[in-house]
């Protein structure tokens, strides 16, 4: 089944010290977008990859980075997790890209990150 | 600014019918989705409507009307398993997701 998988499903890292999250695909979908979701919140959207094009968003802190070796990998790096950076981070993927419309967004399960 | 509200918490019976509500202002729009998301889970997709009226998919039916920026969910039959959090999200102008925080949905026996 074509799918987003995202590993580990909990990570657990101490304070300051560098954490990658990963994310694959094999919908072979062009875009691929990395949230923070936090108990009871929105998805906040932190970048975007539309094929190897970066989308960061604004208000994303430096601390958080990103890589796209390919089409079906990226990357969420936490340079110095912070404590308030302990959520529920979601990766997803999208066919066309933001400017079609009916694009359909479709999510991995996340990963739970854990600051201690 | 942009928004999407929806109600935090909703409670029904099994078996029943419920409506959540979702009003959003955009600048523009562009469609709006609807999730599923279980408690440690990742959203997933439910509906897409972009033109006015209602869609109906199975137990789950999604209304629009674009002039009164409003939305609704329709879960009917409610099952245990329909226990969940509803995300109402919607494209703005620049085709950006904005999403509301959720509508956990209780359902009780």
């Amino acid at each position: 089944d074509a799918m987003v998988i995202q590993n580990p499903r909990y990570q657990v890292t101490q304070f300051g010290k560098p954490v990658t999250l990963s994310c694959s695909q094999t919908l072979n979908h062009n875009v691929m977008y990395w949230y923070q979701q936090k108990s009871s919140q929105a998805p906040k959207l932190l970048f975007h990859y539309y094929d190897k094009d970066f989308n960061n968003e604004a208000d994303t802190p430096d601390n958080f980075q990103s890589r796209r070796p390919n089409t079906s990998f990226c990357f969420l790096d936490i340079r110095s997790p912070g404590l308030g950076d302990a959520a529920m981070y979601l990766c997803a993927t999208s066919r066309d890209g933001p400017s079609a419309s009916t694009d359909t967004q479709y999510f991995g399960p996340g990963t739970r990150l854990t600051v201690l | 600014g942009q928004n999407i509200d929806q109600p935090t918490e909703m409670t029904a019976t099994e078996g029943a019918i419920v409506q959540i509500n979702c009003t959003y202002q955009t600048s523009g729009f562009n469609g709006l989705f609807w999730y599923q998301q279980h408690a440690g889970e990742a959203p997933t997709f439910l509906s897409y409507n972009v033109l006015d009226g209602l869609e109906e998919k199975g137990r789950f039916s999604s209304f629009l009307s674009r002039s009164k920026g409003y939305s609704y969910l329709l879960l009917k039959e409610l099952q245990m398993k329909d226990s969940a959090s509803y995300l109402c999200a919607s494209y703005d102008s620049n085709y950006q997701l904005i999403w509301g925080a959720g509508t956990k949905l209780i359902i009780k026996p």
